[in-house]
Order: structure tokens, then C-alpha cells, then sequence
């Protein structure tokens, strides 16, 4: 199946707090963890991605972990801003040369 | 270095005529995807193309959906005769064999039929 399923739908968090975004895929022949993020009017964007020979990648305040077994991995935003509000997909494909199979979004709110 | 050109960026029409979405790529890639995006459904891939040539097009809802994709740097998405649930956004996006995973979306275009 090649579904990734992402939770929750929508989350509101206090300005300085973190932010967790998690995601569950079912194809064990993925081998690329792609986040986007994505404003208001505009295309989603590339945010930080991760392949499985890793379990944790940080960029910044963002950061992925990904736990190979349980076919899950997750987008943390340390301090989050109001600047991160917005809408994050979590992605998966396989091989190189496949599209990505997006999840169904989160909205984030980051309130001060 | 300009990113995915999609025109137009708004369209409202009304049931039973044609749209003609369009994109232009980004030079050098070779890959171009057409997706959906509805609050419902999420971002939902349509078709996408290699080398101009359309890979799978599974994800066309129906036979009044067709795309094309005549050179390198141009594609259009045509609904004919458009309806109501055809709302949404679609995004064009485009990447490169030699560049990773990574896809480069455009702004959308965002269909409203009356």
C-alpha cells in the first residue's frame, strides 16, 4: 500500500514550544523522508528530508526522526515562531526515479 | 533562476466549460508532476511525465481529465466539461533525475466552477 498517514490533521502550539508532526508509511521499499511546508497561496517547499540509514537529522530548529521498525518518523520544531504557521506534508517515495506520496497535511498555528 | 511558472493563478468558470491549466517547468528537469489539493483529500498526484512522456496517469479522477505535455518546458491540464467538484488548487511540479527526490512546486492555480 502507498499510503503514508499523517497526524495530527491540525495543531496549535505557544510561541516557544515545540511542535510534533508524525507520520506512518506501510511500503517498506521507501528509502526517502521528505517534509514540506507551505503558506498561504503558495506551492509546498522542501523543509529537511532524511533517508533510513540515519535515525535523526536537525536543520536548525527542525529536526526529523525516523525509527526504521516501527515505520514511523516525525518533524520536530524546537521554539517554534509564529513564522513556522503553516500547513507541514510529510512525503515518501522509493528508488529515485518515483513520485512522492504526500500525506493529508498538518496546519500549524504557533500563537504567541 | 525563475521556479515553476503556472498561469493562470485564479480561474472561476461555470459548470460545463473548459479550463486549460498551464505549466512551465523548470529548465533542465525532467520530470513534471500535476497534483490536486483539496481539503479533503490533501495533495492528490494526478499524472506526471518523463522525458514528456506520461508515466501514470492513475490518478486522473476521470476521461474529462487530460494532459499533455507537447516539449520540455510547457504542460497543460484540460477539464472538459468542467464541474463543480473540480474545485481546488493544482500544482504543478517539476525535478530533475540527477537532483534527488527533491520537487519543485509552482504557485498552483486555484479553480473555482460555479
Amino acid at each position: 500500500q502507498q499510503q503514508v498517514k499523517q497526524s495530527p490533521q491540525s495543531l496549535i502550539v505557544q510561541k516557544g514550544g515545540i511542535s510534533i508532526i508524525n507520520c506512518a508509511y506501510e511500503n517498506t521499499a521507501f528509502d526517502y523522508f521528505p517534509w514540506y511546508q507551505q503558506f498561504p497561496g503558495k506551492g509546498p517547499a522542501l523543509l529537511i528530508a532524511i533517508r533510513p540509514d540515519v535515525s535523526e537529522k536537525k536543520e536548525g530548529r527542525f529536526t526529523i526522526s525516523f525509527n526504521k521498525s516501527a515505520k514511523q518518523f516525525s518533524l520536530h520544531i524546537m521554539d517554534s515562531q509564529p513564522g513556522d504557521s503553516a500547513t507541514y506534508f510529510c512525503a515518501a517515495s522509493w528508488g529515485g526515479n518515483t513520485p512522492l506520496v504526500f500525506g493529508k497535511g498538518t496546519r500549524l498555528s504557533v500563537i504567541a | 533562476d525563475a521556479g515553476v511558472i503556472q498561469s493562470p493563478r485564479h480561474e472561476v468558470t461555470e459548470m460545463g466549460q473548459e479550463v486549460t491549466l498551464r505549466c512551465k517547468p523548470i529548465s533542465g528537469h525532467d520530470y513534471l508532476f500535476w497534483y490536486r489539493q483539496t481539503m479533503m483529500r490533501g495533495l492528490e498526484l494526478l499524472i506526471y511525465f518523463n522525458n514528456n512522456v506520461p508515466i501514470d496517469d492513475s490518478g486522473m479522477p476521470e476521461d474529462r481529465f487530460s494532459a499533455k505535455m507537447p516539449n520540455a518546458s510547457f504542460s497543460t491540464l484540460k477539464i472538459q466539461p468542467s464541474e463543480p467538484r473540480d474545485s481546488a488548487v493544482y500544482f504543478c511540479a517539476s525535478r530533475r533525475t540527477s537532483g534527488g527526490n527533491e520537487q519543485f512546486f509552482g504557485p498552483g492555480t486555484r479553480l473555482t466552477v460555479l
